[in-house]
């Protein structure tokens, strides 16, 4: 297909385990984003990048968490020594340069628990 | 307090009626604002966006933005049962690429 695609769909983990999430953008989409949405909630920001570069990591809740675009196209959310409270579901979404417009196109997410 | 309020609902309306969404925000330098539709177990998908204050309307749906009272609204006209979703406002700077969501309004639309 040609939307964001995402990879696992799901993914159960016990606590303190490492757990790594796959995002691969649109073809030709420059900007990668990550969220975390939990039930109930809106998409939370964790980090941006721009090509390469992490343009703003802002979000991302503490060191245990970071991600990477080693290419300028795929891109990896990793989580160390996971906590429950990492349990959520993990949206990647991406655009065309910074998406004046505010369109992300987002995938279905990774749903991640944590035991 | 949250950078922007969303009443989560749910709000439940018979086919046809007219749905009123809202959102609050507290800082006054966002300059772009969007409305998102998230079905279940999906992603959200960009439904409206505005820039600055003033109506925007695309078919059913109208979306307006009051800067000065950081109020921002968006109506959906002849509810149908496809409209049931969680609605997300989101909002960002002129700079850089973030967006800041609320915590969306779960909507169903009975037939």
């Amino acid at each position: 297909g040609a939307g964001v695609s995402q990879t696992p769909s799901n993914k159960v983990t016990e606590k303190g385990k490492y757990v790594e999430l796959r995002c691969d953008p649109i073809s030709g989409h420059t900007a990668l984003y990550w969220y975390r949405q939990s039930l109930g909630q809106g998409p939370e920001f964790l980090i941006y990048f721009q090509g390469t570069g992490a343009a703003d990591d802002s979000g991302l809740p503490n060191d245990r968490f970071f991600a990477v675009r080693p290419e300028g196209s795929v891109s990896t959310l990793k989580i160390q020594r996971t906590e429950r409270g990492d349990s959520a579901v993990y949206l990647c979404a991406s655009s065309r340069g910074l998406a004046a417009t505010g369109e992300l196109f987002f995938g279905e997410g990774s749903r991640l628990t944590v035991l | 307090q949250k950078e922007v309020e969303q009443d989560p609902g749910p709000l439940s309306v018979p086919e046809g009626a007219i749905v009123s969404l809202n959102c609050t925000y507290s800082n006054s330098a966002f300059q772009y604002f969007m409305w998102y539709r998230q079905y279940s177990r999906k992603g959200p998908e960009l439904l409206m966006y505005t820039y600055s204050s003033g109506n925007k309307e695309d078919g059913r749906f109208t979306a307006q933005v009051d800067k000065s009272s950081k109020y921002i609204s968006l109506f959906i006209r002849d509810s149908q049962p496809s409209d049931s979703a969680t609605y997300l406002c989101a909002m960002k700077y002129n700079q850089g690429g973030k967006l800041i969501f609320g915590q969306g309004t779960e909507l169903s639309v009975k037939p």
